[in-house]
């Protein structure tokens, strides 16, 4: 099986600016979340999505938002960007949703503002 | 919330040597703990898993240890390998939050040859 895949792998933006990732989660697998990782914060959790719901969210702003298609695949959005938004954002897929289930990471989009 | 935290946050072994490192985590109600590893430019590998109903969990050179009571969880790699120096984390499932992970801090481990 293919892995997760995202996309962009590599992106440079401006403050102000909005930006939308793409993950593509391994085939068969419903559950995707999303992850912030930086030196300062370390790995943050963003949000997950099953079954194009929202399940839970983190402590981010409402700039950050996210959806998840019928076919799994799962975008995340950026509004008005910020210097500080610059960070590996990573997305994470599962067969299921709900505690003790692996989650397998996709190699994360690099995202950089100036 | 959870609140999971990692030491060392480094460790330089020789190769050959044993590797440990530890995380501490907040919530009682945690039952799932996986470790992954993150190589430079690569999203993190998951490389071993525990639940709370288990105390120990090997796979070849590498083992997981939990303790409930004391809500501690360990790392241990044997015979370690150049190829094994990466960035170790851990994280802890919190009880009531579906995937959401809450990592450790991260531990960068070298393996000398």
């Amino acid at each position: 099986k293919a892995g997760v895949t995202q996309t962009p792998r590599y992106l440079i933006k401006t403050r102000g600016q909005q930006v939308t990732l793409s993950c593509s989660p391994i085939s068969g697998h419903r559950s995707v979340s999303w992850y912030q990782q930086t030196p300062g914060q370390g790995l943050q959790f963003l949000f997950e999505y099953f079954s194009e719901t929202q399940r839970n969210k983190g402590n981010f702003p409402g700039r950050f938002s996210g959806r998840q298609f019928s076919n799994s695949r799962s975008e995340m959005n950026v509004s008005t960007l910020e210097l500080g938004d610059s960070a590996l954002y990573l997305c994470a897929s599962s067969d299921r949703p709900g505690q003790g289930y692996e989650q397998y990471f996709g190699p994360g989009t690099r995202l950089t503002v100036t | 919330g959870e609140n999971v935290e990692q030491h060392p946050s480094t460790l330089s072994v020789q190769e050959g040597d044993s590797a440990v490192i530890k995380c501490t985590y907040s919530d009682s109600a945690s039952n799932y703990f996986p470790w992954y590893k993150q190589e430079l430019g690569k999203g993190p590998q998951l490389i071993i898993d525990i639940r709370s109903n288990v105390g120990e969990k090997k796979d070849q050179r590498i083992a997981v240890t939990l303790n409930k009571t004391a809500k501690h969880f360990s790392l241990h790699i044997t015979e370690t390998q150049p190829e094994d120096s990466a960035v170790y984390f851990c994280a802890a499932s919190e009880g009531d939050a579906g995937n959401m992970l809450t990592f450790g801090g991260g531990t960068r481990l070298m393996v000398k040859p």
